[in-house]
């Protein structure tokens, strides 16, 4: 089955941006979907698609494809994006299996 | 507003079955737009994906579980399931159900999560 891997790690200057990336097989076929977990939080779905951000999800949030990686673009972090974030797709094999991303733990300094 | 909430034991013994239900309120779960998905967390750990149940009882899962997992709906009470067997210290997570829509090509994405249950496996 594929794999979606991220950087275990990244940081950020609050006000600043900052990019995570997803990399992985299936993402030449598929979109990722991200989501933003806090922590004793569940997930919360941040964008989808080719770069959709669902009602309620500010405009700092960003997506972007290109071959097999996926990015999420936070532009002007704030203290309260300091949260977990993770990739999804479907597996490519074609069996409509999904796969989430290692996460990525993103601190605003 | 769809809303998912899971219920179910807080506490499994070894080598017995865990069932959770997550009970789907402000929609149906037989609209045909959703798949109905079930996800969970170790502790500490990233996510991982457990498998989904199309209304008609399709089902998918994960090569990993598929030996020990089922997952059932039933479209009167507008809840679906989730069933591991054999469990093991290893299954201790935070469970966490999930609709899963399938509208746009190439694009598929958890858009309502549940606020998830502990689920421990001890003696």
């Amino acid at each position: 089955s594929s794999e979606l891997t991220q950087d275990p790690a990244v940081s950020v200057a609050l006000g600043q941006t900052v990019r995570i990336t997803c990399q992985g097989d299936s993402l030449r076929s598929y979109y990722a979907s991200w989501y933003q977990q806090k922590p004793g939080q569940a997930p919360v779905l941040v964008i989808y698609g080719k770069n959709t951000r669902p009602s309620g999800i500010p405009d700092r949030f960003s997506g972007s494809n290109s071959g097999n990686t996926a990015s999420l673009i936070i532009t002007g972090a704030q203290a309260e994006d300091e949260a977990d974030y993770y990739c999804n797709s479907r597996d490519s094999s074609g069996n409509h299996h999904y796969v989430f991303g290692t996460g990525t733990k993103v601190t605003v300094l | 507003q769809v809303q998912l909430q899971e219920s179910g034991p807080g506490l499994v013994k070894p080598s017995q079955t865990l069932s959770l239900t997550c009970t789907v309120s402000g929609g149906s779960i037989s609209s045909g737009d959703y798949y109905w998905s079930w996800i969970r967390q170790h502790p500490g750990k990233g996510l991982e994906w457990i498998g989904y149940i199309y209304y008609s009882g399709s089902t998918y899962y994960n090569p990993s579980l598929k030996s020990r997992v089922t997952i059932s709906v039933d479209t009167s009470k507008n809840q679906f399931s989730l069933k591991l067997s054999s469990v093991t210290a290893a299954d201790t997570a935070v469970y966490y159900c999930a609709r899963l829509v399938d509208t746009i090509p190439r694009a598929y994405y958890m858009d309502v999560w549940g606020k998830g249950t502990t689920v421990t496996v001890s003696s």
